[in-house]
């Protein structure tokens, strides 16, 4: 069965500096990898997703992720983090269903 | 593109009480889902329509839990009896056809005391 570990439960960053957020996961086939965004009082909402093709994927609010198979990892990044980009995310993988992992908050700091 | 929506937004009941929550999905979406969220948890998956039929409901507590698609468009999840511990969000999802992402609604709070 597929699954997605996420290894931080929290991020911190200074607003301008770039972000990471990390994300490994395990899937028999070929991986279709997504993440989620989800901010106080809201559902999940759609950031960016790998199917095929490019290993860098660019999604919403200036977000990308880096598809690597050989570490079997999709890291979601940002080059210069805004204070309005802290809320919880969330790495999911989908095979027959969505599988999410635990999430990360992330705090951007003025 | 309306999105999906759900009903109530909160809502807070005594352990041993019944409730149902509401969701109504992208038009055209063929594909339901019922997600539950405790706090500070992922998302799990509770059960998945297609159209009007089940797909997966391996993780659903059915002894407490039922949920059902009729027509294939507007679903329901109920909690009968309720206890603690299934105080969490509940968020619904569609899809359409083929690998995309899934559309969540804004999700139910639910409050057992």
């Amino acid at each position: 069965a597929q699954s997605v570990a996420q290894p931080e439960d929290q991020v911190n960053v200074a607003e301008g500096n770039p972000l990471t957020v990390k994300c490994t996961y395990s899937v028999s086939g070929n991986p279709y990898l997504f993440w989620y965004v989800q901010y106080p009082n809201r559902g999940l909402q759609f950031l960016l997703k790998y199917i095929t093709g490019d290993n860098l994927v660019k999604g919403s609010y200036g977000f990308e992720a880096e598809f690597n198979k050989s570490q079997t990892s999709f890291h979601l990044k940002k080059p210069s983090a805004l204070v309005s980009d802290s809320a919880l995310y969330f790495c999911a993988v989908r095979d027959n269903d969505m599988r999410f992992g635990a999430g990360t908050r992330l705090t951007v700091k003025p | 593109e309306a999105g999906v929506a759900q009903s109530p937004r909160y809502k807070i009941i005594e352990k041993r009480q019944s409730v149902a929550f509401w969701c109504n999905p992208i038009s055209g979406h063929a594909t339901l889902y019922w997600y539950q969220q405790i706090l500070g948890q992922g998302p799990k998956l509770l059960i998945q329509f297609q159209n009007n039929g089940v797909v997966d409901d391996s993780q659903l507590p059915k002894d407490r839990f039922s949920a059902e698609r009729l027509k294939g468009v507007d679903s329901t999840l109920k909690i009968q009896p309720a206890k603690l511990e299934d105080s969490a969000v509940y968020l619904c999802a569609s899809s359409s056809s083929g690998v995309y992402g899934y559309t969540f609604g804004s999700g139910t709070r639910l409050t057992v005391v």
